[in-house]
């Protein structure tokens, strides 16, 4: 069995400041990582993922997530966020023990105040 | 990327009417659909996993008579919620799946109201 836990349900910070969104996994095989972005009313959209090779992944919009191994973590981080990155992130794992059918964590709920 | 779409994106209907909730994937075929559920301020719940002409496979607790779900073709699949109640209210959000390692695409949801 496989499971994802996300540790903050609310990350409130003001813009330009750092964040970071953590992410803990639990699987007996091989995963594969994803992180999605909610935004108000919407579906999920992918944020970034991991598969395979460099364990750094990174966004088109600035984010990025490091798989760990022996943390079993994928954090997601973002140097300095806009006001515009305010929304729900979730944190998916998949993998072949789970038909890769991905189990989601509950979400994070970054609030960026200006 | 892959655009998966939904429709309608609202709706709002009578208590004991049938509602049907269409999810296509615009650009590519996908082996796989996911029907979930989401309360407000909370993860999704995963209701079921349709393949293409296979009847779909429903999660623990979720009625599949209430649920109707069918794959008719490689991209599109509806969920028919029958005699809709209030409590059936919520957001119902749809993703496609062409198999790569689990990454899946997601439809822009359905905000179902009952009343």
């Amino acid at each position: 069995a496989q499971s994802v836990t996300q540790l903050d349900s609310q990350v409130p910070v003001f813009e330009e400041a750092p964040v970071e969104l953590r992410c803990n996994y639990s699987s007996s095989v091989s995963v594969y990582l994803f992180w999605y972005v909610q935004y108000p009313n919407q579906g999920l959209q992918l944020l970034l993922k991991y598969l395979s090779g460099s364990t750094l992944v990174e966004s088109i919009n600035g984010f990025e997530a490091e798989f760990n191994k022996s943390q079993t973590s994928f954090h997601l981080r973002k140097p300095s966020v806009h006001i515009s990155d305010t929304a729900e992130y979730f944190c998916a794992v998949s993998s072949s023990g789970g038909s890769y059918i991905p189990t989601f964590g509950r979400g994070t709920s970054l609030i960026v105040h200006p | 990327g892959a655009v998966v779409s939904q429709h309608p994106s609202r709706v709002i209907c009578k208590s004991g009417t049938s509602v049907k909730i269409e999810c296509r994937s615009l650009d590519f075929q996908a082996t796989t659909m996911f029907w979930y559920r989401q309360f407000p301020k909370q993860s999704l719940m995963l209701m079921a996993t349709s393949n293409e002409g296979s009847k779909a496979t429903y999660e623990q607790g979720v009625e599949k008579d209430k649920f109707l779900i069918n794959h008719a073709s490689l991209t599109l699949s509806t969920l028919t919620v029958t005699s809709a109640h209030p409590e059936d209210s919520s957001f119902y959000i749809c993703s496609a799946s062409a198999g790569h390692m689990g990454e899946q695409f997601f439809g822009p949801g359905t905000r179902l109201t009952v009343l």
